[in-house]
């Protein structure tokens, strides 16, 4: 079934280890992204990539970074995580980065940073 | 500055009763607004987009540009539909979305 993938589901990670969390969609989307979802907050956009080979910071992009070598993967990388990063995160990812393209979300990934 | 308001939070209602979740933005532009909802355990779902003036499970979303508004109407709440409800804008790169309203449908 197409659609995307996420791993791991949930991570348990002490802080100032690095973490990277793996995004895979197999709809030939150009455009994916990440946001984290914090109770009270909502969503909220880290990074985006709008097509292969290029990436742009999104609302809340500070401790993350992301690469997006070819079209179907879109990993996220903690370099040293701190406590604040426990959250929800959700990759999507969506036809074109046009804005009335809707957006297709994975499962998440549940984090907690001790 | 985009910006999407969800003034409540939480939202109860009896199933058979109407049901509207507000939703209110801020934005220069010509807005994309969406209503994505996400079941219990379950991942974020695209409801309904107002592009597409489309009925989704009984929700309708009408845009008001003079309100700056786009809340999500449904006549005969079901039990089925509660759930976490997100509206978004979308700002040209992404979705911009609201803190998000949690509706319960109690019999």
């Amino acid at each position: 079934i197409a659609g995307i993938t996420q791993a791991p589901t949930s991570q348990i990670l002490a802080a100032g280890r690095r973490m990277t969390l793996r995004c895979t969609q197999d709809m030939r989307h150009n455009a994916m992204y990440w946001y984290r979802q914090d109770l009270g907050l909502g969503l909220r956009l880290i990074h985006y990539s709008n097509t292969a080979g290029t990436t742009g910071k999104g609302e809340v992009p500070d401790g993350y970074s992301v690469s997006r070598a070819n079209t179907d993967d879109f990993p996220l990388t903690l370099a040293s995580a701190v406590p604040s990063q426990t959250s929800v995160y959700f990759c999507a990812s969506s036809l074109t980065g046009d804005s009335n393209q809707p957006q297709h979300f994975g499962d998440g990934t549940r984090l907690s940073i001790l | 500055a985009q910006r999407v308001t969800q003034p409540e939070k939480l939202l109860s209602v009896f199933k058979g009763a109407p049901v509207e979740l507000k939703c209110n933005y801020s934005y220069s532009g010509s807005p994309e607004l969406f209503w994505y909802v996400q079941y219990s355990r379950q991942r974020l779902q695209l409801l309904l987009r107002h592009i597409s003036r489309e009925s989704i499970k009984g929700f309708t979303a009408d845009l008001n540009k003079g309100e700056t508004s786009f809340h999500l109407k449904k006549p005969f709440a079901q039990e089925e539909d509660s759930a976490m409800y997100y509206c978004a804008l979308n700002s040209g790169y992404a979705l911009n979305f609201g803190k998000g309203t949690s509706l319960l449908v109690t019999p």
